[in-house]
């Protein structure tokens, strides 16, 4: 059964800075379906990258995915106020499909 | 588009069964979507529930499988959750959301808050 673990619990940022999002699975499944999704309050999940790096519909490029084997990374360019949210990597081949515990950021 | 509409109550007692329903609008209700429940207690992370594909099959969190059923009623296109046996700890939104095979959760109904308590 995979974990995901994700790091840091907490990023507090300015606008115009850059986040990284880490999103460490163990073991390593060795494929690409990691997904991740953007949370704001008070809202459902939404989809921003899935197969490890390629954006949802209407995501803008200053959202990135990468990685690969045990270690992926979700990066935000150019941070706006807006971009203020819970980030969840999850892994969904296999059932059961986890989540990590989430990242949240703050501008 | 899918569009996904939790139901169900607010309240349960603890040791009842949380049942809830997903109600499918403005899409193919198809042999093509994994229907899956997914809950977040306030301040903590999501959690996969498990999940019914059309033909029924299903899938669980092997944390929860032992006090949870799902199933499906393709004419009135919903499926469904039965958590068992529920304690405070079940307390928690419950959201239904769906996906298709190589896909992630694409949509996501607007979750539900499930409190348990006496």
């Amino acid at each position: 059964e995979i974990m995901l673990t994700q790091s840091p619990g907490t990023l507090s940022l300015s606008p115009g800075d850059r986040a990284t999002l880490s999103c460490r699975a163990t073991p390593n499944f060795g494929g690409d379906y990691i997904a991740w999704y953007q949370q704001k309050p008070g809202q459902s999940p939404r989809v921003l990258i899935y197969g490890v790096s390629t954006r949802a519909t209407g995501i803008p490029d200053r959202f990135r995915g990468s990685g690969s084997g045990t270690e992926f990374t979700l990066t935000i360019t150019r941070l706006e106020p807006e971009d203020s949210a819970v980030y969840h990597c999850q892994h969904y081949d296999q059932s059961p499909l986890p989540f990590g515990g989430g990242t949240k950021v703050e501008i | 588009q899918v569009q996904l509409q939790e139901s169900g109550p607010g309240l349960v007692k603890p040791s009842q069964t949380l049942s809830l329903t997903c109600t499918v609008s403005r899409g193919a209700f198809s042999d093509n979507y994994y229907w899956t429940w997914v809950r977040q207690p306030a301040g903590r992370p999501l959690e996969w529930i498990g999940r019914v594909f059309t033909s029924g099959d299903t899938r669980f969190n092997p944390s929860l499988s032992s006090r949870v059923s799902m199933s499906i009623d393709t004419s009135k296109k919903q499926f469904s959750l039965n958590l068992n046996s529920v304690t405070a700890a079940d307390t928690a939104i419950y959201y239904c959301a769906a996906r298709v095979g190589g896909r992630p959760l694409d949509y996501w109904g607007q979750g539900i808050q499930v409190t348990v308590s006496s």
